[in-house]
């Protein structure tokens, strides 16, 4: 199966920094990005939709200025969490499709970064 | 936004026994994907049914679908410890929006 790398894994970050994180397509390419936010227990909540070569699609209460997305090749996404605070603390995920592959197929996920902003 | 809810919300069983999770959704599909997670890991997929299909298998996976209902299940037979984990749907294609999940703890 393909193989989606996603770095770091874990981060701790002081109040007021920013944060990156990567998501790499490893042996396949992905028009098409997207990121995730998970609570604890809880669901995964889409928070934007990466376009390769174009501005991100945000989900409706994400703000774009904080969870800035760039996409600049096709094998990779960034998030950036700008100015944490500790209500950002949360695990990060990020998914791809293969590039050309229609809807009817399957995302494959990286293994998600957990975010404690201190 | 999330387009499933799933129950139970949580599911203990004993190994050997069978675990079955529903999910239930809003609006219309072309396909539902059902994925497992690990804790503190990404998802994986297990299956994905289409919405002209009713029934589908894979290993000890059973998916059924409902469009009338809105409704799929997911069975797993003679499960496993090793299948502990949650267990999430997932509907509209090109975003992939997750249901609530069903956490699944198997005793050996």
């Amino acid at each position: 199966g393909a193989v989606v790398s996603q770095h770091p894994s874990r981060v701790i970050c002081k109040s007021g920094t920013s944060v990156k994180i990567e998501c790499r397509s490893l042996d396949f390419q992905a028009t098409t990005m997207f990121w995730y936010r998970q609570f604890p227990k809880q669901s995964l909540m889409l928070m934007a939709t990466s376009n390769e070569g174009s501005k991100a699609t945000y989900e409706q209460g994400v703000e774009k200025d904080k969870f800035l997305i760039n996409h600049a090749s096709l094998t990779l996404s960034t998030l950036t969490v700008t100015s944490a605070h500790p209500e950002d603390s949360s695990f990060y995920i990020c998914s791809a499709r293969r590039r050309g592959s229609s809807s009817n197929t399957e995302a494959f996920f990286g293994q998600g970064t957990r975010l404690t902003v201190v | 936004s999330q387009q499933g809810e799933e129950d139970p919300q949580a599911l203990s069983i004993q190994e050997g026994e069978n675990a079955t999770m529903n999910c239930s959704y809003k609006t219309s599909i072309n396909n539902l994907q059902w994925y497992r997670q690990n804790s503190g890991r990404g998802l994986v997929h297990l299956i994905l049914i289409r919405s002209n299909e009713r029934e589908k298998h894979s290993g000890r996976l059973r998916v059924t679908l409902d469009t009338s209902k809105k409704s799929s299940s997911l069975l797993i037979t003679a499960s496993r410890a090793a299948d502990t984990a949650s267990y999430f749907c997932a509907t509209d294609p090109d975003k992939l929006i997750f249901g609530t999940g069903t956490r699944l703890q198997v005793f050996p």
